[in-house]
């Protein structure tokens, strides 16, 4: 019962680095989001994908980029880290009634 | 315009009571869902329950319910006979009707802490 699958679940990063956060469903579902979680701001919407192969922006877009790979990925990437990017991050897919399937969450520290 | 509001940060409960967590939400969609999840200390985010726009009965999951009021355009959750296992951040969500299709993006509450006391 895989569900949602993200890794890594930490990372730490120096200010400039780049990553990228890897996202898998086994759901089947079509569309796919990532969040981020800052303390007293609940989850954000940064980027989501209705389907495999369109994306949108979402709330907190700048500094981001993302791929839908295929039907069941989704990746997340920093270009250029900055502090203002720690955060846990969390990657959902979606069923046909709206409700989010959450992954365990990633904990992204930029020094 | 905050789209959901949770105006509790925190909330205390006793042991087997019953307890109310407050959202309001602001939305000018006919058709529109409400959402209601649990974040323990360890981190995951765990779905409760759903209520549509046109459901007419309030919805209900063992001792979750969603007290629905449209009108006020309030989705409060409600907790009866807390149990310590209950402690956990909670948030509240809204799915807007995106142009008709079957996804929409949510848009999550603040979130309200909720300690269970034995």
């Amino acid at each position: 019962n895989a569900g949602v699958t993200q890794t890594p679940k930490f990372q730490v990063l120096k200010t400039g680095q780049s990553m990228t956060l890897q996202c898998a469903q086994d759901m089947n579902h079509n569309s796919m989001y990532w969040y981020r979680q800052d303390p007293g701001m609940g989850l954000r919407l940064i980027y989501y994908s209705a389907s495999e192969g369109t994306t949108d922006k979402g709330e907190v877009p700048n500094g981001y980029n993302v791929s839908r790979l295929n039907k069941r990925e989704f990746s997340l990437r920093l270009e250029s880290a900055a502090p203002s990017q720690t955060s846990v991050y969390f990657c959902a897919s979606q069923t046909g009634a709206g409700e989010l399937f959450f992954g365990e969450g990633s904990r992204l520290t930029v020094l | 315009a905050q789209k959901i509001t949770q105006t509790q940060p925190g909330m205390f409960v006793q042991e087997k009571e019953a307890v109310t967590l407050d959202c309001t939400y602001d939305t000018s969609d006919q058709s529109y869902g409400l959402f209601w999840y649990k974040q323990p200390s360890s981190g995951e985010m765990i779905f409760l329950i759903y209520q549509g726009s046109y459901d007419e009965q309030n919805a209900t999951e063992g001792r979750y319910s969603l007290n629905f009021q449209k009108a006020r355009k309030s989705a409060n959750l409600v907790i009866s006979a807390s149990q310590l296992g209950d402690s956990a951040m909670y948030f509240c969500a809204m799915r807007e009707n995106a142009g008709g299709t079957s996804y929409g993006k949510l848009t999550f509450g603040q979130g309200t802490i909720l300690t269970v006391h034995p």
